[in-house]
């Protein structure tokens, strides 16, 4: 089993829905959840961080975070086209000196 | 005006050749990190330095090789060992390890 893991996708969701994002890690010890947005030939871009169980909102974007099935996701309220993008996760992984490590990302495509 | 910069944006490079990309933060953070990317996949780490003067191997440092003189600056030089060193190279820092990371805008290196 890989450390983290993502669906690379793409997915596909029309203007105005809502997109989830989903990711689950190995690492039952890690304590720091991250969110990046990387458009395509940029760099990655933090949108959210969560460290503990539950919900964290920011605008229209929500964290999930459940240690106990080692799943955190991203849900994006009203998504617009200007969303389309890969969407990183990354995690803390003890084995790994407390670093990150990233999923391979989830492109998704708004459609207009 | 925070943040990390990245130089230069693009590297062309004759194979067998050393080359040198620069990172430097004004953020005052004290670990930073090289990571690469190459097409369609994640990000995977070359090095990381928690302070100045200390360096760590990541996943993939066969090849390359970073210094840490000062707090500010964490510049990678690509080996003639690196046997496939044509990839997107991205510098991030944190206040310290484990906590969220902010991307410069990388440094796109074509070596032929």
């Amino acid at each position: 089993q890989k450390e983290v893991e993502q669906n690379s996708g793409p997915l596909s969701v029309p203007e105005g829905a809502i997109a989830s994002l989903n990711c689950t890690y190995s690492d039952r010890g890690s304590q720091s959840f991250f969110w990046y947005r990387q458009y395509s030939g940029k760099s990655p871009e933090l949108i959210m961080f969560i460290y503990s169980n539950g919900d964290k909102e920011d605008g229209r974007f929500t964290a999930q975070l459940n240690k106990a099935s080692q799943y955190v996701s991203l849900l994006i309220r009203d998504s617009q086209p200007s969303d389309s993008a890969t969407y990183l996760c990354a995690v803390n992984i003890r084995n790994y000196g407390q670093n990150f490590v990233f999923g391979p990302g989830t492109r998704l495509s708004v459609l207009p | 005006d925070g943040g990390i910069t990245q130089s230069p944006k693009y590297l062309f490079r004759k194979e067998g050749q050393n080359v040198t990309l620069s990172c430097e933060q004004n953020l005052n953070h004290d670990a930073m990190y090289w990571y690469r990317q190459d097409p369609g996949q994640g990000l995977r780490l070359i090095y990381y330095s928690q302070i100045v003067n200390d360096f760590q191997k990541g996943d993939i440092a066969e090849g390359y090789s970073v210094s840490r003189e000062k707090k500010e600056s964490f510049p990678l030089t690509v080996t003639s060992a690196q046997k496939n060193p044509t990839a997107f190279y991205l510098c991030a820092s944190s206040p310290r390890l484990a906590l969220e990371q902010y991307f410069g805008p990388g440094t796109r290196l074509t070596v032929t």
